[in-house]
């Protein structure tokens, strides 16, 4: 079963508005990754991060690796209707295999 | 460059028929993927292939699920006989070795559907 929980499991926002979503772990990870899925599609990579207390930034997104190394954040600044969809976080410790959270569900309102 | 491929995209069965999913990976890319994804879930991974050996297929439902990869490159998932509960989308992923996160791509998927 999934070992991550990701929050919150839906949004709704006005295009415009910011997004944070995050997600914990009761156990560590040396990589934490974000992904998106569209309807009918497999998930996105969207950031990686491979270090505790780094901050990475692709265009209007965010994210964080947790200092303790079990949790991160994805941040969207400024949303538009094409940030809808399903936003996974994923872990990894080593080389073995990702887990991934149940997902968090994003509705933009034009 | 072509993404991992998966047929069919969408496939309807009754219980108790066999069905089957097949993947191309992209091209060089020695490891191989097949995840699971409940509804409202983030993919489960049921098998992992280095080349043409399964070497991790702790998650995969034995007694009615098989996978094979000839050759190294292509793969197939089959399930048989399929019950109501594996309803779900069956993701093909694959990476340049098992280390590599940002080389790491997953497929659209095949929706299975058992009635």
């Amino acid at each position: 079963g999934q070992q991550l929980n990701q929050s919150p499991q839906s949004m709704f926002i006005q295009e415009g508005e910011d997004v944070s979503m995050n997600c914990t772990s009761s156990s560590i990870f040396n990589t934490w990754l974000w992904y998106k899925q569209d309807p009918g599609e497999g998930p996105v990579l969207l950031i990686a991060l491979y270090k505790a207390g780094e901050l990475t930034s692709n265009g209007r997104l965010t994210a964080q690796f947790g200092i303790t190394r079990k949790d991160s954040f994805l941040n969207i600044s400024a949303s538009i209707p094409s940030d809808v969809g399903i936003y996974f976080c994923a872990g990894r410790y080593n080389n073995n295999d990702m887990r991934f959270g149940a997902g968090t569900r994003l509705t933009v309102k034009p | 460059e072509a993404g991992v491929v998966q047929s069919p995209r969408y496939k309807i069965i009754e219980k108790k028929q066999p069905v089957a999913f097949w993947c191309n990976p992209i091209s060089g890319h020695n490891t191989l993927y097949w995840y699971r994804q409940n509804l409202g879930q983030g993919p489960e991974l049921l098998i992992r292939y280095e080349n043409e050996e399964a070497v991790d297929d702790s998650q995969l439902p034995k007694d009615r699920f098989s996978a094979e990869r000839l050759k190294g490159v292509d793969s197939t998932l089959k399930i048989q006989p399929a019950e109501l509960g594996d309803s779900a989308v069956y993701l093909c992923a694959s990476s340049l070795g098992q280390g590599a996160v940002r080389g790491y791509t997953f497929g659209s998927g095949t929706r299975l559907t058992v009635v």
